[in-house]
């Protein structure tokens, strides 16, 4: 069975671009959630969809992004316009609904210079 | 508020049985999760804990007391590749976001 995959692994961009980050969950899992690491802190909670629908998006640090999940199977986390402090390494994870273990991906690593 | 105390580092030598510690103060507990992850690599699953107790599974067990807030992850014969961050991070509830502590970089020397 396929994990939790991201693209891209790597993205460097200058300040004020934008980046769209993928995640494609293992299939048939209902939840997806993004993470965020930055550097020296802890891997922090930015939101959760079920199926299509956003459940939380209480971490969602500001209206700078922007996360989809249309048609409910991959998501989409897009930061316009990136800012320096948005660098980090972006973590997705699925698990089916109604089960406790969560499945991460290897995560992207973003770079805003 | 949430709150998941780990050691940020711990040296081990190959062989050997380290024991990493974590303390917890969540709004909710489901269950205690502990990962591994390599540098550059998703973090993957290695156990988790519900009930009270000591659950083993090969060279890695690990340990929750709920009345405590406490959990410990032991790792037995080490190995060089056991080289890597463990993360300590609470369930508050099913189907929502995981509390991650910090992370301990456990080194193994040869």
């Amino acid at each position: 069975e396929a994990g939790v995959t991201q693209f891209p692994s790597h993205s460097v961009i200058e300040k004020g671009q934008t980046v769209t980050l993928r995640c494609d969950p293992i299939s048939g899992h209902d939840n997806l959630y993004w993470y965020r690491r930055v550097m020296g802190k802890e891997i922090k909670f930015l939101l959760h969809f079920v199926k299509e629908s956003k459940q939380d998006e209480s971490g969602m640090p500001n209206n700078r992004f922007l996360a989809e999940r249309t048609g409910g199977t991959y998501s989409t986390l897009k930061v316009q316009p990136a800012e320096l402090e948005d660098s980090g390494v972006y973590f997705c994870a699925s698990s089916p609904f109604g089960t406790d273990t969560q499945y991460f991906g290897p995560g992207t690593r973003l770079t805003v210079l | 508020g949430q709150n998941i105390d780990q050691p940020t580092e711990m040296t081990a030598t190959e062989g050997a049985i380290v024991q990493i510690n974590c303390t917890y103060q969540t709004s909710g507990f489901n269950g205690l999760f502990w990962y591994q992850q390599h540098a550059g690599e998703a973090p993957t699953f290695l156990s988790y804990n519900v009930l009270d107790g000591l659950e083993e599974k090969g060279r890695f067990s690990s340990f929750l007391s709920r009345s405590k807030g406490y959990s410990y992850l032991l790792l037995k014969e080490l190995q060089m590749k056991d080289s890597a961050s463990y993360l300590c991070a609470v369930l508050p509830n099913r189907d929502d976001k995981i509390i991650f502590g910090k992370g301990t970089r456990l080194h193994i020397l040869p």
